[in-house]
């Protein structure tokens, strides 16, 4: 079965730099979210969208945007990038009406400031 | 205090054992609770999901739920080294697709 899917797999920046992070949802769900994974950490969600609206925030800096694409597919938008964004990037998208609440996750983007 | 608590561990067993992995929440809004299993630098695998309170048995994974409690477990019999991993819980609301809040994780190992 198909799954999400993200790229780059890993980046490299330096500190001020941007960077932009891709996700292809698993094919029929709505709903993106992104989720950052500091080491030794649990993932802490930053924001999702649901059919390209927004839908909920969660702790994203001011430095960080996202959007959702007619075709799913969201971006997650990094600017003047700071040593303590290193970290896990993972994508995660389910279907809204769906009875349960399943994100199914990606392999996520492992983003290194240096 | 986190939404979620987890005992981080780590959890050594050996192969064969019956695991016990346990988090309790303090926000009574939460229905929907999951156990997602995280290998080294992979994304979070969905394992299990329970609405509300109750059993719900996968092989041999079984996750339990009490509300009364809010307390919620996961079950590994027959342990076996490839179970080795981080098992995350996480639990949402009602409202729409609500964000995850996950529990910090407990680090098992099982060994041959």
């Amino acid at each position: 079965a198909a799954g999400v899917i993200q790229s780059p797999r890993h980046l490299i920046k330096e500190k001020r730099e941007t960077a932009t992070l891709k996700c292809y949802p698993i094919p029929r769900h709505d709903t993106v979210y992104w989720y950052q994974q500091g080491p030794g950490q649990d993932p802490q969600f930053l924001i999702s969208f649901y059919e390209k609206m927004q839908s909920d925030k969660g702790s994203i800096p001011d430095r960080f945007s996202a959007q959702q694409f007619s075709d799913y597919h969201s971006e997650l938008n990094m600017s003047s990038l700071e040593l303590g964004d290193s970290a896990l990037y993972f994508c995660a998208s389910s279907l809204r009406g769906q009875v349960g609440r399943e994100q199914y996750f990606g392999p996520g983007t492992r983003l290194t400031v240096t | 205090q986190k939404e979620v608590e987890q005992d981080p561990g780590p959890l050594s067993v050996p192969e064969g054992a019956i695991v016990s992995l346990n988090c309790t929440y303090s926000n009574s809004a939460f229905q929907y609770f999951m156990w997602y299993r995280q290998y080294s630098r992979k994304g979070p695998e969905l394992l299990m999901y329970t609405y509300s309170s109750g059993n719900k048995e996968d092989g041999r994974f079984t996750a339990q739920v009490d509300k009364s409690s809010k307390y919620i477990s996961l079950f590994i019999r027959d342990s076996q080294p490839s179970d080795s991993a981080t098992y995350l819980c996480a639990m949402s609301g009602n409202s729409g697709n609500t964000p995850l809040v996950f529990g910090k994780g407990t680090r098992l190992s099982v060994i041959a």
